[in-house]
């Protein structure tokens, strides 16, 4: 059984860059044909699709914050992250990770972490 | 504003039946076929229920199915149960925008 875990800090500055891991547990990263993604709630809205690393290492970003993420993997804690940078009050959400195996269907997925952007 | 339409809110009675809409354009519901949907209660991550349109993960209930026809895919909850009151989103990924979501659904069981 798959597992996924979120972690990093619940609180984040304006203008610094938010930063979480994605622990997996039960399956590889560097394994078979999965997206492992990175989506996020902001509260009491809708989901918004952030982007991807696939198993091989290359990232597809959503458009509308391409500027400002990067996704990263570490196979040998098999772990990938997350990077936004220049964050405003609008980044405060609760931030998933998940595992797809077609892009956007994602089939295991953490529980999510709450970040809040604030001063 | 999402990309995707949802309605806000849909309701039924246990036992009873309800779709759910998922109104897009020619240029993405209506050309793409990676569609999921999934079911997110309270305080929980969401859950995939059914992608590519129309196909169950293993241990979804038969009670949800999934359809398209033309610009609009639907879900449809039979049989309905007190456990399926939940927010429900549907996802399209095209290959020129990525992965988007409609703006979710309250389902409310009566």
């Amino acid at each position: 059984q798959v597992q996924l875990q979120e972690s990093g800090p619940g609180l984040v500055k304006p203008s610094q860059t938010l930063s979480l891991t994605c622990s997996v547990s039960g399956g590889s990263i560097s394994s078979g044909g999965y997206y492992w993604s990175w989506i996020r709630q902001h509260p009491g809205k809708g989901l918004e699709w952030i982007g991807y690393i696939y198993y091989s290492g290359s990232t597809y970003y959503n458009p509308s914050l391409k500027s400002r993420v990067t996704i990263s993997a570490d196979t040998s804690k098999n772990q990938f992250s997350l990077k936004l940078s220049s964050v405003t009050a609008a980044d405060t959400a609760v931030y998933y990770c998940a595992r797809a195996p077609l892009i956007g269907t994602c089939d295991y997925w953490g529980q999510g972490i709450l970040v809040t952007v604030s001063s | 504003q999402s990309a995707l339409t949802q309605p806000p809110s849909v309701s039924g009675s246990p036992g009873q039946s309800v779709t759910i809409s998922c109104t897009g354009t020619s240029s993405d519901v209506g050309s793409y076929n990676r569609v999921s949907w999934y079911q997110q209660p309270p305080g929980t991550a969401p859950k995939l229920l059914i992608y590519e349109v129309n196909n169950r993960p293993s241990g979804v209930p038969d009670r949800f199915s999934g359809s398209k026809s033309g610009n609009t895919a639907s879900l449809t909850i039979s049989g309905l149960q007190a456990e399926d009151e939940a927010d429900y989103y549907c996802s399209l990924y095209t290959n020129n925008r990525g992965v988007v979501f409609g703006g979710g659904t309250k389902l409310t069981v009566l």
